[in-house]
C-alpha cells in the first residue's frame, strides 16, 4: 500500500502542450502539498490545500493549476508547458509531523 | 522571507569516516526537520526537532537543534555507502503549514 502516489512517473511532452499529475494519498491527512525540484535538486514549495481549501500558494505561473477534488487528492494540471517547466514534481501529504512525498513524476519538455 | 541555508553542499567522504551538515536559518524556527533523498528518489523523513537545544539519535545519526532554535546540524558517525544521497534540513516559522528546505547537502561515500 503505497502511502503517497503519483502519477505518471515519467512525463516526456512537447513544448505548449497541455499535461496533468495525479496524486493520492491514502494516510488521512488533511494537508497535500505540491513542490518542483529542479536540476540543482532545490525543493521549491507551489502550492498547499488543507481539506481542500487552497492554502499556500507560492509565486507560480498561472499555467499551473492544482485542484483537490477531496482531502485525499491533489492533482496538478500544467498549461502551454515550457523548456523551463522541466523537472521533478512531488506530491506530499502531512500530519503533524513529517512529510510524506509521493515518488515523484519527472516531467521533460522538449 | 524566511530563508534556510544549509552547508556544504557536496561532501565526498572515505567510508568509515564521520559527515556532518548545518543548517542555519535567517528566523527563529518553530521546529526543524530532516530528510534524507537517496539517488532517483524521493525525500523520506527522518527526524523533527522542537526544543531548543535539543538531541536526538538515530543509530549512527545524531541530529542537534541550536539553543536559538536558528541552526541544527545532521552528524552521522563511521559512514556508511547506505548513507549516500541527499540530506535536506527543512524549517518551520510563524505559520504550521509552511516549511522552507534548505538546499540539501549531497553525501558521497568512496568505499
Amino acid at each position: 500500500d503505497t502511502a503517497v502516489s503519483q502519477t505518471p512517473k515519467y512525463l516526456v511532452t512537447q513544448m505548449g502542450n497541455d499535461k496533468s499529475i495525479k496524486c493520492e494519498q491514502n494516510l488521512g491527512h488533511d494537508t497535500m502539498y505540491w513542490y518542483k525540484q529542479d536540476s540543482k535538486k532545490f525543493l521549491k514549495i507551489m502550492f498547499s490545500y488543507n481539506n481542500k481549501e487552497l492554502i499556500i500558494n507560492e509565486t507560480v505561473p498561472n499555467r499551473f493549476s492544482p485542484k483537490s477534488p477531496d482531502k485525499a487528492h491533489l492533482n496538478l494540471h500544467i498549461n502551454s508547458l515550457e523548456l523551463g517547466d522541466s523537472a521533478v514534481y512531488f506530491c506530499a501529504s502531512r500530519s503533524g509531523y513529517g512529510y510524506t512525498f509521493g515518488s515523484g513524476t519527472r516531467l521533460t519538455v522538449v | 522571507g524566511q530563508q534556510v541555508m544549509q552547508i556544504p553542499q557536496y561532501q565526498h567522504v572515505q567510508e568509515g569516516e564521520d559527515f556532518t551538515t548545518y543548517c542555519n536559518s535567517s528566523t527563529t524556527l518553530s521546529n526543524i526537520q530532516w530528510y534524507k533523498q537517496r539517488p532517483g528518489g524521493h525525500p523520506v523523513f527522518l527526524i523533527q526537532l522542537v526544543k531548543s537545544g535539543e538531541v536526538k539519535k538515530q543509530k549512527r545519526l545524531t541530529f542537534q537543534f541550536g539553543e536559538a532554535k536558528k541552526n541544527s546540524s545532521l552528524h552521522i558517525t563511521a559512514t556508511q555507502t547506505t548513507d549516500v544521497g541527499t540530506y535536506f534540513c527543512a524549517g518551520h516559522s510563524g505559520g504550521y503549514q509552511k516549511v522552507t528546505f534548505g538546499i540539501g547537502t549531497k553525501l558521497q561515500v568512496i568505499p
